[in-house]
């Protein structure tokens, strides 16, 4: 299985801008990067995904890099609610079993 | 619209029991996946069903753990004489379709084994 590469934390100050990166060397062309958080206490929740392109929704926005090597979660406005751990995973053609590593977990400040 | 639902949200057995935690997958979605997460640890994959099928069980302990999805109803994960080691987080996921797909959680069922 492809393996993603995440920072163990990060803090942010509330209201501001958010930026989660993810290393996934090794991902092959039918991957696509999920991204879910999961807050304490809580199963995990979707976030954004994409597969080659830049996507945004309601939530927040996911850089692709070109080579598709890298990712980046982008939260435009942290908010306290967005305190959670945040896991980058690589998932689909024929890997549909999701790999939870140790994910980023993001503090934010008031 | 309703989402992934799991029941019970907390269950207490006594070693040597049996523990039956259901999910009830999004409406319209056929793939059902069971997870497990140890205390302090990651989500880690256990079975994938479609209706009345077991697709891939590789992640499940080959003893006293069983999954089904039959036709109606929801899926259910049936695990035999639980152990202390039991005791953990079983998160349910499901989506409409396999090859890249999102998968859906449920807020998982707590099984505490005394």
């Amino acid at each position: 299985d492809a393996k993603t590469t995440q920072p163990n934390s990060m803090e942010s100050n509330e209201e501001e801008p958010v930026h989660l990166p993810c290393n996934h060397s090794t991902i092959s062309g039918t991957d696509y990067i999920h991204w879910y958080r999961q807050l304490p206490s809580q199963g995990p929740e979707y976030v954004i995904h994409g597969l080659t392109s830049n996507v945004n929704n309601r939530m927040a926005s996911l850089a692709i890099a070109e080579d598709r090597k890298s990712s980046t979660l982008i939260l435009h406005r942290a908010t306290l609610r967005d305190a959670a751990v945040y896991y980058c995973i690589l998932s689909g053609g024929s890997n549909y079993k999701l790999t939870f590593g140790k994910g980023t977990l993001l503090t934010v400040n008031p | 619209n309703a989402g992934v639902m799991q029941n019970p949200r907390h269950l207490v057995r006594r070693r040597g029991q049996e523990a039956r935690l259901r999910c009830s997958p999004v409406k319209g979605h056929s793939h059902v996946y069971w997870y497990r997460q140890l205390p302090e640890e990651g989500l880690k994959f256990m079975v994938y069903l479609q209706k009345e099928n077991i697709i891939d069980e590789s992640g499940m302990p080959k003893e006293r753990f069983s999954a089904e999805f039959p036709k109606e109803g929801p899926s259910i994960l049936r695990i035999q004489q639980v152990v202390r080691g039991d005791s953990a987080a079983y998160f349910c996921a499901s989506s409409p379709l396999k090859q890249g797909e999102t998968q859906y959680f449920g807020p998982g069922t707590r099984l505490l084994v005394l």
